[in-house]
This record gives C-alpha cells, sequence and structure tokens, in this order.
C-alpha cells in the first residue's frame, strides 16, 4: 500500500495569516491515465470530510479561492492563503492512483 | 444537491453482525463507483471497501477481507455493507462516499453513521 505521510501533525496559525501542509508519499502517484490522483479533504470538528482540492490543483466545487494545491510526483503541498476562523479543523492527503486508497494521517489546523 | 444518508449503526457484541445502509439522491446513483470508509473514534480516515456502478466488481481492505460485504441496488439508490464476524477494532464511524466520474477518487461524503463492537 501507498503510505501517506503529512507535516505537521499540528498547526497553529494567525488568523489571517497563511498556512501550508506538506504530504508526501511512498511512491510517485502518477496514474496510468497520466493524471496525478492526490486530493486534499478538510473535516471541520463534527462533520464528515469535504474535498477540497482534488488531482494536485484543482479547487472543488464551492471552495474559496484561500485554498491552493500543488506538487508533483511524490510531494504535495496545500497553501491556504489567509486562515479564517471556519478553517479550524483537519485536513487529509488522500491518494488514489493505486488501489487501496490511503489517507495521511491528518493534519490540525488550529488558531492561535 | 447530492445527498448521502447513512443508517443501520449500533451496539453489537464482538463477533456480531450488522447491515449498513447509504439511501443516495441528487445524482445518478447507478453511473458511479460507491465507497465505504470509516473512521474510529480520535483517529484518521480508513478506507474499507468500494464496488463499481454495476455492482460486478467489489474491492476492500485487507482488515475487513472475508469478513464484510458490499452490494447496492441501483433501484433503489441504496448502497449496503454487511458486516460479520464484527471485532471491537472495527469500532467507528462509516461514512458512505461517492466516487468520482474522470479519476478513481471519492467527492461527496455522507454524515456517517456509528459501529459500536463492544461486550
Amino acid at each position: 500500500d501507498i503510505v501517506m505521510t503529512q507535516t505537521p501533525l499540528s498547526s497553529p496559525v494567525t488568523l489571517g495569516q497563511p498556512a501550508s501542509i506538506s504530504c508526501t508519499s511512498s511512491q510517485s502517484l502518477v496514474h496510468s491515465s497520466g493524471d496525478t490522483c492526490l486530493d486534499w479533504l478538510q473535516q471541520r470538528p463534527g462533520q464528515p470530510p469535504r474535498l477540497l482540492i482534488y488531482k494536485i490543483s484543482n479547487r472543488f466545487s464551492g471552495v474559496p479561492d484561500r485554498f491552493s494545491g500543488s506538487g508533483a510526483g511524490t510531494d504535495f503541498t496545500l497553501n491556504i492563503s489567509r486562515v479564517e476562523a471556519e478553517d479550524v479543523g483537519v485536513y487529509y492527503c488522500m491518494q488514489s492512483t493505486q488501489a487501496p486508497i490511503t489517507f495521511g494521517q491528518g493534519t490540525r489546523l488550529e488558531i492561535k | 444537491e447530492v445527498q448521502l444518508v447513512e443508517s443501520g449503526g449500533g451496539l453489537v457484541q464482538p463477533g456480531g453482525s450488522l447491515r449498513l445502509s447509504c439511501s443516495a439522491s441528487g445524482f445518478t446513483f447507478s453511473a458511479y463507483w460507491m465507497h465505504w470508509a470509516r473512521q474510529a473514534p480520535g483517529k484518521g480516515l480508513t478506507w474499507v471497501s468500494r464496488i463499481t456502478p454495476d455492482g460486478g466488481h467489489t474491492d476492500y481492505a485487507d482488515s475487513v477481507k472475508g469478513r464484510f460485504t458490499i452490494s447496492r441496488d441501483n433501484a433503489r439508490n441504496t448502497l449496503f455493507l454487511q458486516m460479520n464476524s464484527l471485532r471491537v477494532e472495527d469500532t467507528a464511524l462509516y461514512f458512505c462516499v461517492r466516487g468520482t466520474i474522470d479519476w478513481p477518487g471519492q467527492d461527496y461524503w455522507g454524515q456517517g453513521t456509528l459501529v459500536t463492537v463492544s461486550s
């Protein structure tokens, strides 16, 4: 199975400041189709996960443009340009390039 | 609006069985892969199982293979997860998740149904 490793595991951030979360996979996430199947999910307290970013850098429907994704191969990053109070929660990277789908451990974003 | 509503969770003793259901609406259910994922209390996300749009092919996580069975009824827009030989470590919030069309990922998640395995 592909192992997904996130850093940091906890990120205290000041409101209005940027935040960044890294995700590294144990092998390349380039799919046979040519796509790289790396997504980012947000889970607010008491809520189910919600898709934020798909295939590295595409924002899902309704996701604010302060969220962006980048990376290639085995190294990926989720950036939040200016953190808002509603961004508090746990963020997961997820790969679906190779079965089984696997997730990172999660990064807890909290406000300082 | 895509909606996924899980039901069937509850308290069960080790070795027991449960059948989870997921009622889907707001999209053409029969066109999509569907998944189950779970989250143990205070822990991260784990993929459990998936099924093709026609129900002809299924995959399972090693931890549930041989004990869980995923199925679907496209006429009723419903996804199922039959869970047998339940273990304490199967205790989790179980989510129904829609697969994506143009890449093998997932997009919409249900609210989840809680399964507790305890004596």
